[in-house]
């Protein structure tokens, strides 16, 4: 119940491409949906949230799009570029809970 | 601002060894979690702190302690370290927890620890 799960666990895409990584998950009572960004040898970072009162969330070339019927959200890089190369984490967590649950990450490797 | 700190970077262990990971964060946050970042496993909670003084068991605990006596400090510990314990350790902290006004969790560069 408290699973993300999270795929690809690698993904390589060419340069102006778009990057598309998804997660699943099955506890109805997630309400906040952020990923992460980790590049080799830092700690992660926050990259961009949703919840689910809306379908889409855009932040310049980052798209998460949820499906709550589904219980799926993807992150969507726009025209993708070598700098997006990192490790991606999806996460989802429950209102007033105190933690968040990660999923498996997927490792983008965009090609020049 | 130097954000969330880890000591130390690196370290090997031999089996049955102890040691201490230290954590400080100087935003004044009142969250603080460790986890350890495993390939294909993500990132799995240890154990966390809603504020000084108190700590909670996450998803993997077992093998480990960890002690908040200042706010801005957390410490983790492993008492008879295993090579299962190999593995990246990630300190974090947040204003609120997740799903709150302010749920961006800031993470700490990392501890590598390898366990002989």
């Amino acid at each position: 119940q408290q699973q993300v799960k999270q795929s690809p666990q690698s993904l390589i895409v060419q340069k102006g491409g778009i990057s598309i990584i998804n997660c699943a998950y099955e506890n109805t009572a997630f309400d906040y949906f952020p990923w992460y960004q980790q590049f080799p040898g830092k700690g992660p970072a926050l990259l961009i949230a949703i919840r689910p009162d809306v379908s889409e969330k855009k932040e310049g070339r980052f798209t998460i799009s949820f499906n709550k019927s589904a219980k799926q959200f993807s992150l969507h890089i726009m025209d993708s570029q070598p700098g997006d190369s990192a490790t991606y984490f999806c996460a989802a967590a429950i209102q007033g809970a105190q933690k968040l649950v990660f999923g498996q990450g997927t490792r983008l490797t965009i090609n020049p | 601002n130097a954000g969330v700190t880890q000591t130390p970077k690196f370290r090997v262990l031999k089996t049955g060894q102890s040691m201490t990971l230290l954590c400080a964060q100087d935003m004044n946050h009142e969250y603080m979690y460790w986890y350890r970042q495993d390939p294909g496993m993500g990132l799995r909670l240890i154990h966390y702190s809603v504020g000084e003084g108190t700590t909670a068991k996450g998803e993997v605990p077992d093998g480990y302690n960890v002690s908040r006596l200042k706010k801005q400090n957390f410490l983790l510990g492993l008492e008879s370290a295993a090579p299962s314990q190999t593995s990246v350790y990630f300190c974090a902290s947040s204003y609120s927890p997740p799903s709150g006004i302010y749920d961006e969790q800031f993470f700490g560069p990392g501890t590598r620890l390898t366990v002989l």
